[in-house]
């Protein structure tokens, strides 16, 4: 089945510095990514989507210079998150689709911690 | 309105018993429905998928759609102690076919 691979699974950073977070699809292509982030004990929240070779479509109240998205290959996906600040600390999650007669397959996840 | 709706449990049942776990969606136009199960700390791993009326089998989990009353459930028989963690609903939107909304997610409990 379609593999989809994130890193770091964990990072912690320094308030006011960025962390980049890759998605690759290991064994399709994927034209369309899309990130999540989830608090604990609630549920995915969609925070944009990735689209290869064009810009990335952001969901309502998520800041697209905080949170830059880069979708250069077929393969990748890159969510940056600038400047972060601990209340950026959150799990963010990556998913992806090989085709619609599949369901939509996600990243192991990044847990984020900004201190 | 949530668009897309879960009673967040926990729902106890005991080991080899069926578990029984319901969704509503609000939008009428929603075309693609999933369940997917999340393990604390981990990532959603999708079980199961279905886009027409009806059930639809795969090993010990039936998904039901009634697009009418706009409903789907996800059973399991036989269920395990490792079958315990949250089943999140996932509908996808009509009017941007991909994306993809979830509910908050129901935590079931397999009492051995």
């Amino acid at each position: 089945g379609a593999v989809v691979s994130q890193h770091p699974s964990r990072v912690i950073c320094k308030s006011g510095t960025s962390v980049k977070i890759e998605c690759r699809s290991l064994d399709f292509q994927a034209t369309t990514m899309f990130w999540y982030r989830q608090f604990p004990k609630q549920s995915l929240m969609l925070m944009a989507t990735s689209n290869e070779g064009s810009k990335a479509t952001y969901e309502q109240g998520v800041e697209k210079d905080k949170f830059l998205i880069n979708h250069a290959s077929l393969t990748l996906s890159t969510l940056t998150v600038t400047s972060a600040h601990p209340e950026d600390s959150s799990f963010y999650i990556c998913s992806a689709r090989e085709s619609y007669n599949y369901g939509y397959t996600f990243g192991s996840g990044t847990r984020l911690t900004v201190v | 309105q949530k668009e897309v709706e879960q009673n967040s449990g926990p729902l106890s049942v005991p080991e080899g018993a069926i578990a029984s776990l319901n969704c509503t969606y609000s939008d009428r136009g929603s075309q693609s429905f999933f369940w997917y199960r999340q393990y604390s700390g981990k990532s959603p791993e999708l079980i199961m998928f279905i886009y027409s009326n009806g059930d639809k089998e795969d090993g010990r989990f039936t998904a039901q759609l009634n697009k009418a009353s706009q409903y789907v459930s996800l059973l399991i028989r036989d269920s395990q102690p490792s079958d315990s963690a949250t089943y999140l609903c996932a509908v996808t939107l009509s009017g941007g076919y991909q994306k993809v909304t979830f509910g908050t997610g129901t935590k079931l409990q397999v009492i051995p």
